[in-house]
């Protein structure tokens, strides 16, 4: 099956640093993306890796290890606006030819002045 | 150029009636996914179609879900004999058809928000 954990609520300060852990079990993995969605909004597009590693965007950064079937998001220089669910969402490639995402339950990440 | 969108945003509806909710993709975009989110929820995952047919049905939770897609554009979802477990916001994503790397990138719209009462 496909399987795909992430912690459900997290909090930190403003200006702090905080990782949003991320793990999977999936068949036919095709790259790992994260999305960010603010309450009563629709996903934004966050980051994407498919080779293991970091990869950085500003004060956001995304790790894979794909041996390890994990993930994280850094957010850095948090902003009372970064207050908002993170997604995790693995893309499967399936023996059709077609891709799927496979969403985690989110993470609901709540910034403090 | 303009992104995913959904009509209506609001819907209340009473148990047992039939709803049609709508998606129009993104122009070019031949991947059309739907999904359902419950309040607090991650996103579930109701069909794919690639251009008008739909490979991947898996995610329907009964018969009273269906969906079509015409001219490799719009897409309905119909839910036919609504019960208040259909709450949910829809939420309808498209993409390039691409397998790899951003190609297959969703984008979503902004949903239904559906009220069965």
């Amino acid at each position: 099956g496909q399987n795909i954990d992430q912690p459900t609520e997290m909090t930190a300060t403003e200006g702090a640093i905080v990782q949003i852990n991320c793990t999977y079990q999936t068949s036919g993995f095709n790259g790992l993306f994260w999305y960010q969605q603010h309450a009563g909004e629709a996903p934004t597009f966050l980051s994407y890796n498919v080779l293991d590693g970091l990869e950085e965007k500003g004060r956001f950064s995304s790790f894979l290890s794909r041996s390890k079937g994990y993930s994280y998001l850094l957010l850095k220089e948090l902003q009372m606006k970064d207050s908002a669910s993170y997604l995790c969402a693995v893309r499967v490639l399936f023996s059709g030819g077609y891709n799927k995402l496979i969403f985690g339950a989110g993470t609901r990440l709540a910034v403090h002045p | 150029g303009a992104g995913v969108s959904q009509s209506p945003s609001n819907k209340v509806t009473e148990k047992g009636k039939d709803v049609e909710l709508r998606c129009d993709p993104i122009s070019g975009h031949t991947a059309l996914y739907w999904y359902r989110q419950r309040l607090g929820q991650g996103l579930e995952f109701l069909i794919y179609f690639q251009g008008n047919s739909a490979p991947d049905k898996s995610g329907l939770p009964s018969d009273r879900f269906s969906a079509e897609r015409t001219g490799e554009s719009v897409s309905t979802l119909t839910i036919q004999r609504t019960q208040q477990e259909d709450s949910a916001v829809y939420l309808c994503a498209s993409s390039l058809a691409g397998t790899s790397g951003r190609v297959g990138e969703q984008y979503f719209g902004p949903g239904t928000r559906l009220t069965v009462t």
